[in-house]
Parts: C-alpha cells; structure tokens; sequence
C-alpha cells in the first residue's frame, strides 16, 4: 500500500492476556519505529529497528513487552501479561534509509479491561 | 532529563488570522526539529523540517523558524482556515536514525 498500515485498528483484551499488533511499513523503507501515546500526551518511544535487528530499545517498558521484524518488513509488537496501564494508542512509523522523516501510521488502540 | 514543552492549553483564532505555536526545550541537542499535524484517531502526518544550522523555512502557508540560543521554534500558519483544526507535533531528534522527542502537542481551533 502507499502508506504504512497498522492492524487491528483497535483491540480490547482483559489484564494478563497476551497480545500481538502488527505493522507493515512503507514499501522500501527499512528503519521501523514503534512509539505508544496516551491521552493528551505525545507519541512515546518505545523501539527503533534497522532491517531485521534492533537497534535501540531503549524505549521499552519492561520484559513484557518485546518487538520482532524477522524478514525486516513486517514487525509486530508483543505484550505478555497485559496490565490497565498498557492501554493506549500504539504506533507505527517507517523511514527511508537516508531520510529524516518518519511517516506514521493510523496507530492501534489498544484498551485493557 | 530532557524536557519538551508546547501550549498545553488550545489555541482559538479567527479565519484569516496566523496562527502561532510555541515549542521550548531543554536539556536537549537537536540535530533537527519537526512539526507534526494530528486529527483524532489518526497518527502524526509529517509537516515541516528544520535542521539545526537553519534559522527559517516555509512551505506554503507554513513557516516554522529554530532558535538554537534560546532554545525555541515557532511554527505559523498564515491565513488559518476551519480545516487547519488538529493537534499540532513538535518532535526533535539527535540525528536521521534517531528517536523523536516529542512534545504534548498543541491544539488548534480556527473558527469562522
């Protein structure tokens, strides 16, 4: 597609279920980025992929929450063990090798009941 | 710690007049600083870039200045229109590779 997409759009999951969002990005672009913004807030930084390796992961909240891009296109992000404060938006955003921008998609909600 | 800061509260203007959105760092170097647009259920869509060794740059109704001393951009909408309403980015970064910071955003409304 033109831009990147993110599925589900939205996911409602109770507390302690596992839970996986998934991101395809531009076509081409090899960095990936994930970032989560809560209400009201900016998107935060939460990890940084060149090709299939992470480069910084700095961002992540603790070991529940991990990220793979295995054949450096496709990523998908993954929360074990889901708690009330995970609930937020989840983005995605790609970037082409050279460029600065980064291009975002439409984010998933993500609400833990 | 590194600290970005916009308008917290919304900003209402008049069509026709300029708007103008404040971002203030701290703590921080930026190689860059970018200016993003957001409407509701929507991600960030990319407006302007402005590297460190500039002091301006425009695009259409847009231009967003960079003060590197004071440690400030502003970013003006001329001519502000209904459909200019969103939440408005301002995000900085290290370099090309790296993270953005960004701000809480500020929101605009233009009305008639």
């Amino acid at each position: 597609g033109a831009g990147v997409s993110q599925t589900p759009s939205n996911k409602v999951t109770e507390k302690g279920k596992y839970v996986e969002l998934r991101c395809d990005p531009i076509s081409g672009h090899t960095a990936l980025y994930w970032y989560r913004q809560s209400l009201g807030q900016g998107p935060e930084f939460l990890i940084y992929f060149q090709g299939t390796g992470a480069a910084d992961d700095s961002g992540l909240p603790n070991d529940r929450f991990f990220a793979v891009r295995p054949e450096g296109s496709v990523s998908t992000l993954k929360i074990q063990r889901t708690e009330r404060g995970d609930s937020a938006v989840y983005l995605c955003a790609s970037r082409r090798t050279g460029e600065e921008t980064q291009y975002f998609g439409p984010g998933t909600r993500l609400l833990v009941l | 710690s590194q600290k970005i800061e916009q308008n917290s509260e919304a900003l209402n203007i008049q069509e026709g007049k300029t708007a103008t959105l404040t971002c203030n760092y701290t703590n921080y170097s930026p190689a860059y600083l970018q200016w993003y647009r957001q409407d509701p259920g929507r991600g960030p869509v990319f407006l302007l870039l402005i590297r460190e060794n500039e002091k301006e740059k425009r695009k259409e109704r847009l231009k967003v200045t960079f003060d590197t001393t004071l440690k400030q951009s502003l970013f003006h909408i001329t001519a502000s229109q209904p459909a200019d309403s969103a939440t408005y980015l301002c995000a900085l970064s290290t370099g090309t590779a790296s993270k953005l910071t960004f701000g809480t955003g500020t929101r605009l409304q233009v009305t008639l």
